[in-house]
C-alpha cells in the first residue's frame, strides 16, 4: 500500500501568513494527489486535484505543488475561514490512501 | 448541482448488519465511479470501497473484504453499502463520494452492544 506521510500534524498561524502543508508519498504517484479541507461536523471539500489544479470555486490563495514524491499545499494569505483540518489523498493506486491530516488554527 | 445524500446509519450490535444508501442527483450517475469513505470519531479519513460506473468492478479495503458489499442501482441513481458482521472498529461516519470530488454529508454508524 502507498503511505502518505502528512506534516505537520498541527499548525498555528496568524492572519495573512503564508502556510504550507506537505505530504510525502512512499512511492511515485505522479500527479494523482488531491487536497481537502474539512470543517467541524462537515464533509471534506476538494481544494486541489491533480496535484496542482484548483478545484471549482476555491480561492486563488490556495495552491498545490509537487517535487518528486513530495506534495505541498500552500495558503498564500491565511484567512479566518481557512481554519480546519486538511488532508491529502493519493488516487494513483488501490487502496486509495489519505494523509493523517493537519489541523490548522489561527494564532 | 451535484447532490449526494446518505442514509441508513444508526446504532447496531456487533455481528449484525446494516445497509447504507446514497441517493445521487445533479449528474448522470451511471457515468461515474463511486466511493465510500469513512471517518471514525475524532480520526482521519479512510477509504472503504469503490465501484465502477457499470457496477462490474468493485474494490475494498482489506479490513472490510468479505464483510462489506458495495453495489449500485443506476436506474435509481443510488449507491449502496451492505455491511455485515459489523465490528466496533467499523464505528464511523460514512460518506459517499463521486470521483472523490463531491461528497455527501455522511451518515453515522455506531457498532456497540
Amino acid at each position: 500500500d502507498i503511505q502518505m506521510t502528512q506534516s505537520p500534524a498541527s499548525l498555528s498561524a496568524s492572519l495573512e501568513e503564508i502556510v504550507t502543508i506537505t505530504c510525502q508519498a512512499s512511492q511515485d504517484i505522479g500527479n494523482w494527489l488531491a487536497w481537502y479541507q474539512q470543517k467541524p461536523g462537515k464533509s471534506p471539500q476538494l481544494l486541489i486535484h491533480s496535484a496542482t489544479s484548483l478545484a471549482d470555486g476555491i480561492p486563488s490563495r490556495f495552491s498545490g505543488s509537487r517535487s518528486g514524491t513530495q506534495y505541498s499545499l500552500k495558503i498564500s494569505r491565511l484567512q479566518v475561514e481557512d481554519t480546519g483540518i486538511y488532508y491529502c489523498l493519493q488516487r494513483y493506486s488501490n487502496p486509495w490512501t489519505f494523509g493523517g491530516g493537519t489541523k490548522l488554527e489561527l494564532k | 448541482e451535484v447532490q449526494l445524500v446518505e442514509s441508513g446509519g444508526g446504532l447496531v450490535q456487533p455481528g449484525r448488519s446494516l445497509k447504507l444508501s446514497c441517493a445521487a442527483s445533479g449528474f448522470t450517475f451511471s457515468n461515474y465511479g463511486m466511493h465510500w469513505i469513512r471517518q471514525a470519531p475524532t480520526k482521519g479519513l479512510e477509504w472503504v470501497a469503490s465501484i465502477s460506473p457499470s457496477g462490474g468492478s468493485t474494490y475494498y479495503r482489506d479490513s472490510v473484504k468479505g464483510r462489506f458489499t458495495i453495489s449500485r442501482d443506476n436506474a435509481k441513481s443510488t449507491l449502496y453499502l451492505q455491511m455485515d458482521s459489523l465490528r466496533s472498529e467499523d464505528t464511523a461516519t460514512y460518506y459517499c463520494a463521486k470521483r472523490f470530488a463531491y461528497w455527501g454529508q455522511g451518515t453515522l454508524v455506531t457498532v456497540s452492544s
